[in-house]
């Protein structure tokens, strides 16, 4: 089955700017997703297709590809942005939805 | 902004059943919800089920095919997951989802948890 490997933590400076990234084979192939989770809250969709934005998600928040690495890019990184962030593809082949291990944000 | 509410979850005992329903309440979306996500307690999320709106394809992650089945009640906006033969390891909250933009999951509900426990 396919895999997504993402690192377990990122630390931040408030201001700074935060990047996680998401490793899976071929995955340059693939449309990659993230979203955002906070505590005791449902996941929120953050970037869809490798790098769109929903609407009402900040500029702040961007998606890159390259290889067999997705990044998720946070500027000017916020307290608020403190969640976990996990990366999603869908593998066509076999209809099969995959996410990351997620990646637990903290702001220091 | 629109409401998914999950319903149904609860505490049961290994190798029984239960019924999860999801309604899209209030709102239209422009896409119903279709699939089931998990995530067990202090763990990551995980796929469970998808299905079309029509109801003419369902796909199962390994671990829940052929004990779960995805289905939907157009008429009341409603999608079902019917969980048989539960297993301690399926203990999570189970959170409905809309379809989104490329095979993404674009809204999810607050999730009813199940606890499957001796």
């Amino acid at each position: 089955s396919y895999v997504l490997t993402q690192p377990p933590s990122v630390s931040v400076a408030p201001g700074q700017t935060a990047r996680t990234t998401c490793e899976g084979t071929n995955i340059g192939y693939k449309s990659v997703h993230w979203y955002q989770q906070k505590p005791g809250q449902a996941p929120v969709l953050v970037i869809y297709s490798d790098d769109d934005r929903p609407s009402g998600i900040p500029e702040r928040f961007s998606g890159s590809k390259s290889g067999n690495t997705a990044s998720l890019t946070i500027t000017r990184v916020e307290a608020g942005d403190e969640a976990d962030y996990y990366c999603q593809v869908w593998d066509s082949g076999s209809a099969y939805r995959v996410f990351g291990g997620g990646t637990k944000l903290t702001v220091l | 902004q629109g409401l998914l509410e999950e319903s149904g979850g609860g505490v049961v005992q290994p190798g029984t059943s239960l019924k999860l329903s999801c309604a899209a309440s209030r709102f239209t979306f422009t896409r119903p919800p279709t699939h089931w996500v998990r995530q067990a307690p202090g763990k990551g999320l995980d796929w469970v089920a998808s299905t079309l709106y029509d109801g003419s394809n369902e796909y199962y992650a390994d671990s829940v095919m052929g004990r779960f089945i995805i289905s939907r009640d157009n008429s009341k906006n409603t999608l079902y997951l019917h969980m048989n033969s539960l297993m301690v390891d399926d203990t999570a909250r189970y959170f409905c989802a809309t379809e989104g933009e490329g095979g993404s999951f674009g809204h999810w509900g607050q999730g009813t948890l199940v606890t499957v426990s001796s």
